[in-house]
């Protein structure tokens, strides 16, 4: 069973500081690496993909991929209220087949 | 570029009654995957097409649960009699690229309750 681990949190942070988001996964054959968005009640939204080791960075957000610790990371500089929200990491095996966390939820407090 | 369109976007209906969802991926999208969310999860694949060729479907529920993409665009998931643990937001998504490094997209959702 393919597993990807996230905590649900609730994650609190306050306005312009930086919010820290990190995912685990079990296989280590996965090939690519991606965070969603997700609004209350809305549908996940992409923001980030990875592919391999290291930072890559868009705007406010860095994700950050270390497949020997099998530990993926999403950064959020600045966070805005309108970051809050809960995140979906997902990882992609070679078989195409896309897993999701649980998510974790943000809370950015003006 | 238009997004994923799914219909409806809300459906109650009674235990035993059959339910349909439609989906219309992104042009030129060729894989389409089907998911379900249940409140405080992330979605988990129900079936995947490659064109009109269903090449994952090891989670949907075959008892119950059937889902077609004629001519290789739009599809439909159905479910035929509906039971009260199948009230979930069902997911279309859609990508581009066959192989592990493509991007999904997902439609706006159909929120199911069963009564």
């Amino acid at each position: 069973q393919k597993e990807v681990e996230q905590n649900s949190g609730p994650l609190s942070v306050p306005e312009g500081a930086i919010a820290s988001l990190n995912c685990t996964y079990s296989d280590r054959g996965s090939q690519s690496f991606f965070w969603y968005r997700q609004y209350s009640g809305k549908s996940p939204e992409l923001i980030m993909s990875i592919y391999s080791n290291g930072d890559k960075e868009d705007g406010r957000f860095t994700a950050q991929l270390n497949k020997a610790s099998q530990y993926v990371s999403l950064l959020i500089r600045d966070s805005q209220p309108s970051d809050s929200a809960t995140y979906l990491c997902a990882v992609n095996d070679a078989g195409n087949m896309l897993t999701f966390g649980g998510g974790t939820r943000l809370m950015v407090k003006p | 570029e238009a997004g994923v369109v799914q219909s409806p976007r809300y459906k109650i209906i009674e235990k035993k009654q059959p339910v349909a969802f439609w989906c219309n991926p992104i042009s030129g999208h060729n894989t389409l995957y089907w998911y379900l969310q249940n409140l405080g999860q992330g979605p988990e694949l129900l079936i995947r097409y490659e064109n009109e060729e269903a090449v994952d479907d090891s989670q949907l529920p075959k008892d119950r649960f059937s889902a077609e993409r004629l001519k290789g665009v739009d599809s439909t998931l159905k479910i035929q009699p509906a039971e009260l643990g199948d009230s979930a937001v069902y997911l279309c998504a859609s990508s581009s690229v066959a192989g592990s490094y493509n991007e999904q997209f997902f439609g706006p959702g159909t929120r199911l309750t069963v009564l």
